[in-house]
């Protein structure tokens, strides 16, 4: 099936610093979503994106739904040891509740 | 609210046997219940979409008779995978999506790790 393409496919950072990586798909959705899954359990979402340009925060986290609707990015800021997992994003060509593609996920590591 | 379960939390199970893995919306109704598969180091893969009361629509490539979904009631879906085979062996996870609220997103359940011998 098909899979959305994320980047960076790893990270390495220390504690404090800011993150970002981002999803690209060859074709439109209508709605983007950010998940985080820790090891051994489901996804968790963290930030839904309705509209294209829309930009949204959740505490430390923010997220945009890019203009051509084909891509979306994700900015951490001053991370935390809490923030370590698998970042993943998904696409809807409807809502959130209709069928998700997911992207190849980003795995963040947090350097002590 | 919208907390989705699933057991068991792990099987292991002999080649050739068949596994029965439950997915729960435990406080509210779910029009559409959606199972994953998620392969070591690898993202989610939609294998199937289960709407209550109906025949479950598979994607391209999940082979419907060996992945069996029964969508009873509007809290419980169930998956079972027939003569199952080492290279079944994978992390399931199945979501939900509450009744009646389109904008809604998925609600995850914990998954489910599948380990054959």
């Amino acid at each position: 099936g098909q899979q959305l393409n994320q980047s960076p496919q790893s990270m390495f950072i220390q504690e404090g610093e800011d993150v970002s990586m981002n999803c690209t798909s060859s074709s439109i959705f209508n709605t983007w979503l950010w998940y985080k899954q820790d090891p051994g359990e489901g996804p968790v979402l963290l930030i839904a994106l309705y509209k294209a340009g829309e930009l949204t925060s959740n505490g430390r986290l923010t997220a945009q739904f890019g203009i051509t609707r084909k891509d979306s990015f994700l900015n951490i800021s001053a991370s935390i040891p809490s923030d370590v997992g698998i970042y993943f994003c998904a696409g809807s060509r409807g809502f959130g509740n209709e069928k998700l593609t997911f992207g190849t996920g980003t795995r963040l590591t947090i350097i002590p | 609210g919208a907390v989705v379960s699933q057991h068991p939390s792990r099987v292991i199970c002999k080649s050739g046997t068949s596994v029965k893995i439950e997915c729960r919306s435990l406080d509210f109704q779910a029009t559409t219940m959606f199972w994953y598969r998620q392969f070591p180091k690898q993202s989610l893969m939609l294998m199937a979409t289960s709407n209550e009361g109906s025949k479950a629509t598979y994607e391209q490539g999940v082979e419907k008779d060996k992945f069996l979904i029964n969508h009873a009631s509007l809290t419980l879906s169930t998956l079972t995978v027939t003569s199952a085979h080492p290279e079944d062996s994978s992390f399931y996870i199945c979501s939900a999506t509450r009744q009646g609220i389109s904008t809604d997103t998925q609600y995850f359940g914990p998954g489910t790790r599948l380990t054959v011998l």
